[in-house]
């Protein structure tokens, strides 16, 4: 059984960068997929992009496209996505999320809560 | 692909049986996927495929429906059962998009 454990909050200011680990415990990524999700206050999931781990293939939705980066360092089995130029409504919970089979998430990190204030 | 899920807010008594709907922009067949989240917590998988339980989910939630209608049904409604529910459809691997959340309510 895969756990994703996640590093700690963020407080950033507008403009600048966050970059979130999640490490996985109880095994490597052998997993499907490694994705992020993200939860503004209040609000609903939105899927911001991953990697199809067996095809070594990232897509990002448009809507983060040229704005963030994933990375995976396989030797420790921790993933971290980037999320460059932040802005207030950047304010919210990143989760990192595995699919074990496909890309529906079996698996949850505890998610990291970014906030961008000045 | 949109995902539109309705009620916003189902208000439910416990014992009842409670109906969720969601529906996709576009066919994809049975590519979808429920989750419920309780506040201050990560969702948690329930349904797969449509209509699979993931594992250790009880046997009063099932999941029904292909293409672009779809149903999470909760059959008798336990106090644990209240939170919101997510679904999301996985048919593009590559865009990836959950609906807007139902909140079970008392």
């Amino acid at each position: 059984q895969v756990q994703l454990v996640q590093s700690g909050a963020e407080m950033k200011k507008p403009g600048s960068s966050v970059k979130i680990s999640c490490k996985a415990s109880g095994g490597t990524f052998n997993t499907f997929s490694l994705n992020w999700v993200r939860q503004a206050p209040g609000q609903g999931l939105e899927w911001m992009g991953g990697v199809i781990t067996v095809f070594r293939g990232t897509s990002y939705s448009e809507k983060f496209q040229g704005r963030v980066s994933t990375t995976t360092d396989e030797s420790t089995s921790t993933a971290y996505m980037e999320l460059h130029s932040l802005r207030s409504d950047d304010t919210a919970v990143y989760f990192c999320v595995g699919g074990a089979r496909n890309q529906y998430f079996d698996y949850w990190g505890q998610g990291t809560l970014v906030t961008v204030s000045s | 692909i949109v995902m539109t899920q309705s009620p916003a807010t189902l208000y439910v008594s416990p014992g009842e049986r409670a109906t969720l709907s969601c529906r996709a922009s576009q066919s994809i067949s049975s590519n979808l996927a429920w989750y419920q989240q309780k506040p201050g917590q990560a969702p948690r998988l329930l349904i797969f495929g449509a209509s699979t339980r993931a594992t250790g989910i009880p046997a009063r939630f099932s999941g029904s429906g292909s293409g672009t209608e779809f149903t999470l049904s909760i059959s008798s409604l336990q106090s644990e059962d209240f939170a919101t529910y997510y679904c999301q459809q996985y048919n593009n691997w590559r865009e990836v998009t959950f609906g807007g959340g139902t909140k079970v309510e008392f």
